[in-house]
This record gives structure tokens, sequence and C-alpha cells, in this order.
């Protein structure tokens, strides 16, 4: 079990560039989670994935956000041009949902993307 | 007034001594509740997840729920300096510890300092 990965760990680009982060969740999860964290804050939900369905989508998820996961493997989160307030840490999370209470997981993080805008 | 409160610090303790850390929530629907570890420039990394009240114990851990209160707490025994970190505590409203709509809602974190 190599955990949640991801990759890039530190992305600088300057305000209205585009970005995209990738998230391999452990293998066997089939929900994944994408957070925002900032400075002194605890994360904050964004949106997540059941197997390859989008199933929700924060209101702090702008139109200049979007995450894809095809085929319910890794997912990518795409901002577009980027503004200073996008500076913060996107962390990805994942877990294993049966649908039964019996067998439930929590949620477990990869060490997140910490994205800075010029 | 936020979803979860817990107060941000720093704690400051001594090794060897108990710690408590703490939040309140107002959401009487959640149901399953978490403790993360964060230490800086990584991600959270889970200690205890709870479902509603009671009490939960992991080697030097303790979790505990008290719903009527919307009360959660953390004890940490025999505290080390490796235990000096953020600590953050998580909820989820849905009936596993998954989370699922909404994820997970967060307090801000309580950052511990353990002094040797």
């Amino acid at each position: 079990d190599t955990g949640v990965s991801q990759d890039p760990r530190h992305k600088i680009t300057k305000r209205g560039q585009n970005v995209t982060f990738r998230c391999d969740p452990i293998s066997e999860h089939n929900r994944l989670y994408w957070y925002r964290q900032t400075l002194g804050q605890g994360p904050e939900f964004l949106t997540y994935f059941q197997n390859e369905a989008q199933l929700e989508k924060s209101r702090l998820l702008s139109d200049r956000f979007s995450a894809e996961r095809p085929k319910g493997s890794f997912s990518t989160l795409e901002i577009q041009r980027t503004e200073q307030g996008d500076s913060a840490m996107y962390l990805c999370a994942s877990s294993y949902w049966t649908g039964s209470r019996s067998s439930n997981q929590p949620q477990h993080f990869g060490d997140g993307t910490r994205l800075s805008i010029l | 007034q936020k979803e979860v409160e817990q107060d941000p610090g720093p704690l400051s303790v001594p090794e060897g001594a108990i710690v408590s850390l703490n939040c309140t929530y107002s959401n009487s629907a959640f149901q399953y509740f978490m403790w993360y570890r964060q230490y800086s420039r990584k991600g959270p990394e889970l200690l205890m997840y709870t479902y509603s009240s009671g009490n939960k114990e992991d080697g030097r851990f303790t979790a505990q729920v008290d719903k009527s209160s919307k009360y959660i707490s953390l004890f940490i025994r025999d505290s080390q300096p490796s235990d000096s970190a953020t600590y953050l505590c998580a909820m989820s409203e849905e009936d596993y510890a998954g989370g699922g709509a909404d994820g997970l809602t967060f307090g801000k974190g309580t950052h511990l300092i353990i002094q040797p």
C-alpha cells in the first residue's frame, strides 16, 4: 500500500496561467476527494468522485476549476486563469465505500500540491 | 459561527504530560468523528475515528465523543516531542466514515508543541 500520491508537490506559476494537478488514490479505493487548505485553516471540501462519476461539487469550486477521474483511477484538478486567491495547498483523499455501514473506511490523504501564484 | 470550532493554540506542554484537545460543533447530523495529525508541509494523517458517542482507545490516544453536548476530545498520554504537530478534528454527516456529500468538515486545527 503506497498511499495517496500527488504530483507535483509544489507548483509556482504566474497569475493568469493554467495549472493541472494529479492524484493517484490508494489502489482499491473507489472514492476520491479534493480539498483546499490555506494557512491556518482546516481543509475545505471541493469535490468528490465515486469511481469515474463526479457526485458533488462545493460552492468553492468556481467555473475556473475542473476535475476529472477518467476510468475511475487517477484524478486531475485543473485551475484555469489562476488568481492570487488560488494560492493554497490542494489535497487529495481517497476511501473505499461499499454502501454498507459495516465495512466503512475513513478518508486517507496525500501530502498535497502547494500552489503559489506570483 | 463556523460549523466546527477548534482552538488554534499554540498549546505548549512538557514531554510526558497528558494532552487534551477538543472541538465543538453545531450540526447535530454529524455522526462520524475523526482526528487527523498534520506535520508541516505534509497531508493530514488519520489518527482516530469514531461513530456516534463513546470512547475509543488506540495506544497512547483516546478519542471521546459526546453528541449530547456536541463536543469531541482527543487525549494523548505520555506525550513525546514527535507528537508536536497540528491536530485537526473532522466530522461527517453521512452515515459512514468515508464521507460523501460535502466531504468532511474540519476544524481549523490546534498547533501542539511538546517541550523536551
